[in-house]
């Protein structure tokens, strides 16, 4: 069975300093990882992916992930955020047993402040 | 392109009231999903498709029905509305059920039960 915890529920950083957002998972297999973005009143949005290429993974908007297998980890950072990051974000995780079914952590909201 | 459309985007139904929750893809994809979300939480998968004429069920399918008649159309059914049905359902597709492919969500709809 795959599972996912998002370390934070809530996350509040100045604009410009950088942002972490912290995602371990369980997954029997080798998992395929992603976080999406959600503004508020509106839908899912893919900032990025791992599907065991490189363990660093670059996504939109500047976003970063990387994989870490032996901490079961997959954090994802910005070095320098922006008012328009503020929205909730979630860590997913799929793998080929569970027939890409996704399993969502409870999310992060990520707060800016000017 | 208009990805995964979903209507309607807001609904307030009666207690034992019925509704059809509507979903559409345009890019042929094979996979698709309906997700419900409740307030402060990840997704949680209600029923899955992988192909016209096949369905499965997801981690919470109990009040809900679907049927899948063609590639492009994935209809989630309430037959006796409760209030514990009260979320936001997300409508999702994607290319293939083999791991790395991400998912298209559709805009969302907001149901209410009163």
């Amino acid at each position: 069975a795959q599972s996912v915890t998002q370390l934070d529920s809530h996350v509040s950083v100045s604009e410009g300093t950088p942002v972490l957002l912290r995602c371990n998972y369980s997954s029997s297999y080798s998992p395929s990882l992603f976080w999406y973005v959600q503004h508020p009143n509106k839908g899912l949005q893919l900032l990025l992916k791992y599907t065991s290429a490189a363990t660093l993974v670059k996504g939109i908007n500047g976003f970063e992930a990387e994989f870490k297998k032996s901490e079961t980890s997959f954090h994802l950072t910005k070095p320098s955020a922006h008012m328009s990051d503020a929205a909730e974000y979630f860590c997913v995780v799929s793998d080929w047993n569970a027939g890409n079914m996704l399993t969502f952590g409870g999310g992060t909201r990520l707060m800016v402040k000017p | 392109n208009a990805g995964v459309t979903q209507t309607p985007k807001f609904r307030i139904l009666k207690i034992g009231q019925s509704m059809t929750l509507q979903c559409t893809q345009d890019m042929n994809h094979n996979y698709m999903y309906w997700y419900r979300q409740d307030p402060g939480m990840g997704l949680k998968l209600i029923y899955y498709s992988v192909g016209a004429g096949i369905t499965d069920k997801g981690e919470v399918p109990n009040g809900y029905n679907v049927s899948r008649s063609t590639t492009e159309d994935f209809p989630l059914r309430l037959e006796l509305a409760a209030p514990s049905q009260t979320s936001v359902y997300f409508c999702a597709s994607s290319y293939s059920g083999q791991t790395g492919y991400g998912y298209t969500f559709g805009s969302g709809t907001r149901l209410t039960v009163v």
